[in-house]
C-alpha cells in the first residue's frame, strides 16, 4: 500500500517568517494530494489540495508544490501568523478505487512572536 | 464539515467491554471512513465504506466493527479484542465531486 512520509516533525518559525513541510509517497499512481490543519483537540481541515496534473497551487499565503517524477510535495506558508500553530497532516490518494487517504505522521507548527 | 457528528465527544470504557462511536452526515454524501488518531502519529484507516450495505477493512481493522445500513449513519463499535483502545476517533466523509474527506470533531475513547 501506499507509504507517506512527513517532514520535519516539529517547526518553529519566528513570526512573519516562512514554513516549508515535506512529504515523499510510494506509489506512483497517487494522484490526489490533500494537506489538512488540525488545531488541537480539533477535528483536521482540508487547507489546500492538489492534483498530479498541476506543478502548484497557491491560496493567499499557502502554496502546494508537487514533483511527481520525485514523488514528493511540498508545503509553504509565508508571512507566518500565531494562529498557524498547529499541526499539518499531508496525505495522499488515488482517485478511482477506493480513495484511501493514506496521511504522513503530521508537523507540529510552532509560530513564535 | 460542520454536517458531520459524532457521539459522545468523550467515552470512557472498562476493559472487556464493547463500545459503539456514533457518526452521522447529512452532506449526502456516499462514502464514510472512520480513522483512529494516536499521539504523534498521523491517522490510521479502521474501516470505510463507499455505499450502503457495503464495507471494507482498513489498514488497522483487527478489534473493531461497523455497519453502514443508512446512507447517513455509520457506527463503529470497539470491541474487547481491540487491545490498546484508548485513543482519538475520527469519522469522515468524502464529497464525490471534490474527493474531499471531512472530518467530524472526534470522540476520544479512554479505556479505565
Amino acid at each position: 500500500g501506499e507509504n507517506v512520509e512527513q517532514h520535519p516533525s516539529t517547526l518553529s518559525v519566528q513570526e512573519g517568517d516562512s514554513a516549508v513541510i515535506k512529504c515523499t509517497y510510494s506509489d506512483s499512481a497517487s494522484n490526489y494530494f490533500p494537506w489538512y490543519k488540525q488545531e488541537l483537540g480539533k477535528r483536521p481541515q482540508l487547507i489546500i489540495d492538489i492534483r498530479s496534473n498541476v506543478g502548484e497551487k497557491k491560496d493567499q499565503r499557502i502554496a502546494v508544490t508537487l514533483n511527481k517524477t520525485a514523488k514528493h510535495f511540498s508545503l509553504h506558508i509565508t508571512e507566518t501568523q500565531p494562529e498557524d500553530s498547529a499541526v499539518y497532516f499531508c496525505a495522499a490518494s488515488i482517485v478511482r478505487g477506493d480513495y484511501k487517504l493514506s496521511f504522513g505522521a503530521g508537523t507540529t507548527v510552532t509560530v513564535r512572536a | 464539515d460542520g454536517g458531520i457528528t459524532q457521539s459522545p465527544k468523550y467515552l470512557f470504557r472498562k476493559e472487556g467491554q464493547n463500545v459503539t462511536l456514533s457518526c452521522e452526515q447529512n452532506l449526502n454524501h456516499d462514502a464514510m471512513y472512520w480513522y483512529r488518531q494516536d499521539p504523534g502519529q498521523g491517522l490510521r484507516l479502521i474501516y470505510y465504506s463507499q455505499i450502503v450495505n457495503d464495507f471494507q477493512k482498513g489498514d488497522i481493522a483487527e478489534g473493531y466493527s461497523v455497519s453502514r445500513e443508512k446512507k447517513e449513519s455509520f457506527p463503529l463499535t470497539v470491541t474487547s479484542a481491540q487491545k490498546n483502545p484508548t485513543a482519538f476517533y475520527l469519522c469522515a466523509s468524502r464529497s464525490k465531486s471534490t474527493d474531499t474527506q471531512y472530518f467530524g470533531p472526534g470522540t476520544r475513547l479512554t479505556v479505565l
